[in-house]
């Protein structure tokens, strides 16, 4: 099975950066996807890790270290609009089509 | 269509009453995935297809849950005899390779069961 912890909330002011964690444990892994879900709407891909290292997106960067089970998604620069829920989940490794998420992270951008 | 399209938005079910809940993917898309989503919650895997073919429906919490997508694109997810604890947003995504990278999320059906 999988289990994968995150943070329930965080709070940043606009124009900071701000570090979301993903841990995981899992019985098998092939990758590790981030995404934006704002109240009320579907989930949205922000990134997708397979590798170890950190692959940048714009405002957004995401980070994989395989041996400690551990992610994180930096946002720089933040907007109003980044306040959403952010959900980490890992793709099973025997299983391609399975994903498990995580409860997510609800981030509040304040001015 | 421009992205996954999912119908009804809302349903509301007296419990015990059956319900179908239907997903369109995206057009040519091969992996169809459904989600039990609980307010506060991440989404929770209940199936998986690719095509036709159901290939893991693990995730499905009892034999009251049933999914079908009987020509490889459009797929049902049928709840018999409602409970109160099926209320939730059932979302559906698709990728276009098996397992995929990205995966396209349909708006979802809220589904509130009295």
């Amino acid at each position: 099975g999988q289990n994968i912890d995150q943070p329930t909330e965080m709070t940043a002011t606009e124009g900071a950066i701000v570090q979301i964690n993903c841990t995981y444990q899992t019985s098998g892994f092939n990758g590790l996807f981030w995404y934006q879900q704002h109240a009320g709407e579907a989930p949205t891909f922000l990134s997708y890790n397979v590798l170890d290292g950190l692959e940048e997106k714009g405002r957004f960067s995401s980070f994989l270290s395989r041996s400690k089970g551990y992610s994180y998604l930096l946002l720089k620069e933040l907007q109003m609009k980044d306040s959403a829920s952010y959900l980490c989940a890992v793709r099973d490794g025997a299983n391609a089509g399975k994903s498990t998420f995580g409860d997510g992270t609800t981030l509040t951008v304040k001015p | 269509g421009a992205g996954v399209s999912q119908s009804p938005r809302y349903k509301v079910a007296k419990r015990g009453q059956d319900v179908a809940l239907r997903c369109d993917p995206i057009s040519g898309h091969v992996s169809l995935f459904w989600y039990q989503q609980a307010l506060g919650q991440g989404p929770e895997f209940l199936t998986y297809f690719q095509n036709e073919a159901q290939l893991d429906k693990s995730g499905l919490p009892s034999d009251r849950f049933f999914a079908e997508r009987p020509e490889g694109s459009v797929s049902t997810l049928k709840i018999q005899r409602t409970q109160q604890e099926d209320s939730a947003v059932y979302l559906c995504a698709s990728t276009g390779v098996e397992g995929g990278d990205e995966q396209y999320f349909g708006p979802g059906t809220r589904l509130t069961v009295t």
